[in-house]
């Protein structure tokens, strides 16, 4: 089974300083990683996704994440945060699970704060 | 206008009653999906839909059914609400390529059961 570890509920960040958001996975198959973002009573958006190839991935709004297959990690990292980057952060995996199926597990989520 | 819409955005009902939630979708995908968020949880997938003859369960199917009508509707019902089924429900869609890459969500329904 498929697990999804997102570490922090709450992370809180000054306006303008490193955004960094942990995410740990555990697969016993190839995973396909992705962030996702909530904005306050929206659905969510998909910021990246890394499938194959290069492990270094960008996604929209200066986000970036890179897949670590020796550390089953895949962390989101920005930068320079900005005011409007105040939302929830939702690791996901997906993986083949055998006989055409694919598992998909979403991590809790993280809320991040800017502080001005 | 919005390329996957939910109605209705918001829902009050009693134990015991059937509701239907409704999700439609332009985007013209044949992948659809339904998930429930709870606060601390994240989303767990309820059920899914690659194609309108296919439908499966997902982690969290007990209590609740679905039906797929076109390619551009996917229902979710809960045949006897009960108080734990309070939750945000969010329907979403995909394109061919991976199950489950890239999904485009809903605005939501936000239900509650008394």
């Amino acid at each position: 089974a498929q697990s999804v570890t997102q570490l922090g509920s709450h992370v809180s960040v000054s306006e303008g300083a490193l955004v960094l958001l942990r995410c740990n996975y555990s697969s016993s198959v190839p995973p396909y990683l992705f962030w996702y973002v909530q904005y306050p009573n929206q659905g969510l958006q998909l910021l990246l996704k890394y499938t194959t190839g290069a492990t270094l991935v960008k996604g929209i709004n200066g986000f970036e994440a890179e897949f670590k297959k020796s550390e089953t990690s895949f962390h989101l990292t920005k930068p320079s945060a900005h005011m409007s980057d105040a939302a929830e952060y939702f690791c996901a995996v997906t993986a083949y699970s055998g006989a055409g199926s694919y598992q998909l597990t979403f991590g809790k989520g993280t809320k991040l704060s800017v502080i001005p | 206008d919005a390329d996957v819409t939910q109605t209705p955005r918001n829902r009050i009902t009693k134990t015991g009653k059937r509701i239907m939630l409704e999700c439609s979708q332009t985007k013209g995908h044949d992948r659809m999906y339904w998930y429930r968020q709870d606060p601390g949880l994240g989303l767990r997938l309820i059920y899914y839909s690659f194609d309108v003859k296919d439908i499966n369960k997902g982690e969290i199917s007990d209590g609740y059914s679905v039906s797929r009508q076109a390619q551009a509707k996917f229902s979710l019902s809960l045949e006897s609400a009960i108080p734990n089924q309070t939750a945000l429900y969010f329907c979403a869609t995909s394109d061919a390529g991976l199950p489950f890459e890239t999904q485009y969500f809903g605005p939501g329904t936000r239900l509650l059961v008394l």
